[in-house]
């Protein structure tokens, strides 16, 4: 079973400045199937990035996600207001036994 | 634009079974485009996926809850159902129904679940 770890757990940042969220796989895993969301208070996760890379629908190019392997990263390049959320990085594995969801444990981005 | 809407009782006693129905619009659950899927989240804390079901019927559960967890479809109401056998305290959470393939594309907006006499 794939375990995914976000760092840091918390991060406290400025409007305007650059934000860099990581998720680390246990194992290697394909880039295909590694996607980001953020959560707001009482909302519903939202999906922000897929493919480790590609926006999703409506996301300001502000997100940006890369990585590879193992290793995994989220860069928002200038932090607007409404980015202050929780970020959770997800993997989609499709090998047996079963087919899993797997989800890091979020990294809380706050307001400094 | 596919959107999703949990319903279900929001107040369930322990040792019961918890039962949850998403109802979607806005497209077809028999359309085969996605994935439908059960996932939650307890309070302050992360993400859960529970299971998942396609326009077939064809389930996947998460191994750690798959002895309690049925999933099924109405594709005549636009439906699918989550049950959640023998629940503890440990399973008071909010419950979001889902859809997706290898990610989620779109989210209920969740339901409040909790364990108690």
């Amino acid at each position: 079973e794939i375990v995914l770890t976000q760092s840091p757990g918390t991060l406290s940042l400025s409007p305007g400045e650059r934000a860099t969220l990581s998720c680390r796989a246990s194992q290697s895993v394909s880039s295909i199937y590694l996607a980001w969301y953020q959560q707001n208070p009482g909302q519903a996760p939202r999906l922000l990035i897929y493919g480790a890379s590609s926006r999703a629908t409506g996301i300001p190019d502000r997100f940006s996600g890369s990585g590879s392997g193992t290793d995994f990263t989220l860069t928002i390049s200038r932090l607007e207001p409404e980015d202050f959320a929780v970020y959770y990085c997800q993997h989609y594995g499709s090998s047996p036994p079963v087919p899993m969801y797997t989800f890091g444990q979020g990294t809380k981005l706050e307001i400094k | 634009q596919v959107q999703l809407q949990e319903s279900g009782p929001g107040l369930v006693k322990p040792s019961q079974t918890l039962s949850l129905t998403c109802t979607v619009s806005g497209g077809s659950i028999s359309s085969g485009s996605y994935y439908w899927s059960w996932i939650r989240q307890p309070a302050g804390k992360g993400l859960e996926w529970i299971g998942r079901i396609y326009t077939s019927g064809s389930t996947n559960y998460n191994p750690s809850l798959k002895s309690r967890v049925t999933i099924s479809v109405d594709t005549s109401k636009n439906q699918f159902s989550l049950k959640l056998s023998s629940v503890t305290a440990a399973d008071t959470a909010v419950y979001y129904c889902a859809s997706g393939w290898e990610r989620v594309d779109y989210w209920g907006q969740g339901t409040l679940v909790t364990v108690s006499s």
